[in-house]
């Protein structure tokens, strides 16, 4: 089956940028979604097919996808981006979900 | 707007089986797919299970395959979760979750609060 692997946590001081990838064979053709979850909380969808945004989804949220890795890009992050980020891809293959294993995200 | 409320959860002993449903509402059940995450205690997102939005095409995680039946009653906004034969790894927050598309085939842009299930003897 389809396997997507995201780091476990990356850590930013306030204002910086925050990368948090996913990587996956051939990733690249596929459509990537990312989803933000805070603690206690539903997840949230963030960006999908790649780089679009929701409505109610600051600009600050960016993704990319090309090759192997996809990208969720979060610029200038703040107290309240802190969360773990998943990301997720329709395995034609199988006919499944793949979620990645998520990345939690500190905010120094 | 879109709401999604899950029922059914509780504590059930190993072996054993349980029903969730999610009550849907604020859209058009019937022209989207839906699907079924579940969560176990820290543990990350675990897709379990999808459904067209006729019901017609059905998919499932491995671990689950035979044991959990996902179904949908249109007529009553109503996603179903059948889950036979528990385990301790079947333990987690269960999320009723909605496509964006009929085929259940992409992004997963409303979910639920969750239900929680616990697999104790």
């Amino acid at each position: 089956s389809y396997v997507l692997t995201q780091p476990p946590s990356v850590s930013m001081a306030p204002g910086q940028t925050a990368r948090i990838t996913c990587a996956g064979n051939n990733i690249g053709l596929k459509s990537v979604h990312w989803y933000q979850q805070k603690p206690g909380q539903a997840p949230v969808l963030v960006v999908y097919d790649d780089s679009d945004r929701p409505s109610g989804i600051p600009e600050r949220f960016s993704g990319s996808n090309s090759g192997n890795t996809a990208t969720l890009t979060i610029s200038r992050v703040a107290a309240g981006d802190e969360a773990v980020y998943y990301c997720h891809v329709w395995d034609s293959d199988n006919d499944q979900v793949v979620f990645g294993g998520g990345t939690k995200l500190t905010v120094l | 707007q879109v709401e999604l409320v899950e029922s059914g959860g509780g504590v059930v002993q190993p072996g054993k089986s349980l029903r969730l449903s999610c009550e849907a509402s604020g859209f058009r059940f019937s022209g989207v797919g839906m699907h079924w995450v579940r969560q176990g205690p820290g543990k990350g997102l675990e897709w379990v299970a999808g459904t067209s939005n006729d019901g017609t095409k059905k998919y499932y995680a491995d671990s689950v395959k035979g044991r959990f039946t996902i179904s949908r009653d249109n007529s009553r906004n109503t996603l179903h979760l059948q889950m036979n034969s528990l385990t301790i790894d079947d333990m987690g927050v269960y999320y009723c979750a909605k496509d964006r598309s009929y085929n259940a085939q992409r992004r997963l842009e409303n979910w639920g609060q969750g239900a929680p299930v616990t697999v104790s003897p």
